[in-house]
């Protein structure tokens, strides 16, 4: 059964710093990864979508990146701003499953 | 991509009733599915509504509790019946579009809270 493992729990980082948020899954055989940001009490928007055949992908200050085998994601978020504040969710995909969420990671950029 | 519309995006409803969530996709698509996120938690698959035919239900859901409707391809709708405080959630629907990969989709959410 797929687990997806996402660390920190909770981060509180300056405005401006560069961070990595961290996303660990147990079975390597996925169908894609996906990022999401989650505004509270609101719905998930989708940030970017890995195929298990990609390396990473960007979008602006965002850049993921996909480690297949040893069961790894990163999400980058360059130059923190304080709009950035949200909780960012992992999501793995494999075949016709459902897809399997971590528990999220809470941002918090001061200002 | 797809742009989910859901609604109510909010309410506030006494224990003992029922409550249905409305969820309309701006393309058609085979599988919608519904979630729950209690508080402080990750997301949950209640089940996945295919148009034309029963809903399927993850453990631990039953459709009594939780029926849905997939009238056409391009809509569904949850009921949270016989509300209890537990059922105190966001509810999500979300559809994946294969074009570009199955990457998923998600409504705006509903949050409830049953007194």
């Amino acid at each position: 059964k797929q687990e997806v493992t996402q660390i920190p729990a909770a981060l509180s980082v300056p405005e401006g710093e560069n961070l990595v948020l961290n996303c660990s899954f147990t079975d390597s055989a996925i169908y894609n990864l996906q990022w999401f940001r989650q505004d509270p009490g609101k719905g998930l928007t989708s940030l970017l979508l890995i195929q298990s055949s990609q390396r990473e992908q960007t979008s602006g200050r965002l850049n993921a990146s996909l480690d297949k085998s040893s069961g790894r994601s990163t999400l980058y978020i360059a130059a923190s701003q304080p709009g950035d504040s949200a909780t960012y969710l992992c999501a793995v995909k494999s075949g016709n499953t459902p897809l399997v969420f971590g528990k999220g990671t809470r941002l918090s950029v001061i200002a | 991509s797809a742009v989910i519309s859901q609604k109510p995006s909010r309410d506030i409803c006494q224990r003992g009733t029922s409550l249905t969530i409305q969820c309309q996709v701006d393309s058609q698509v085979t599988m919608m599915f519904w979630y729950r996120q209690q508080p402080g938690q990750s997301l949950t698959l209640i089940a996945t509504a295919n148009q034309g035919s029963e809903a399927t239900y993850e453990s631990g859901f039953v459709i009594d509790k939780f029926p849905i409707s997939r009238p056409n391809l391009t809509f569904s709708t949850l009921t949270v019946s016989n509300m209890s405080p537990e059922d105190s959630s966001i509810y999500l629907c979300s559809v994946e579009s294969l074009g570009g990969g199955t990457e998923a989709f998600f409504g705006q959410g509903t949050r409830l809270t049953v007194v």
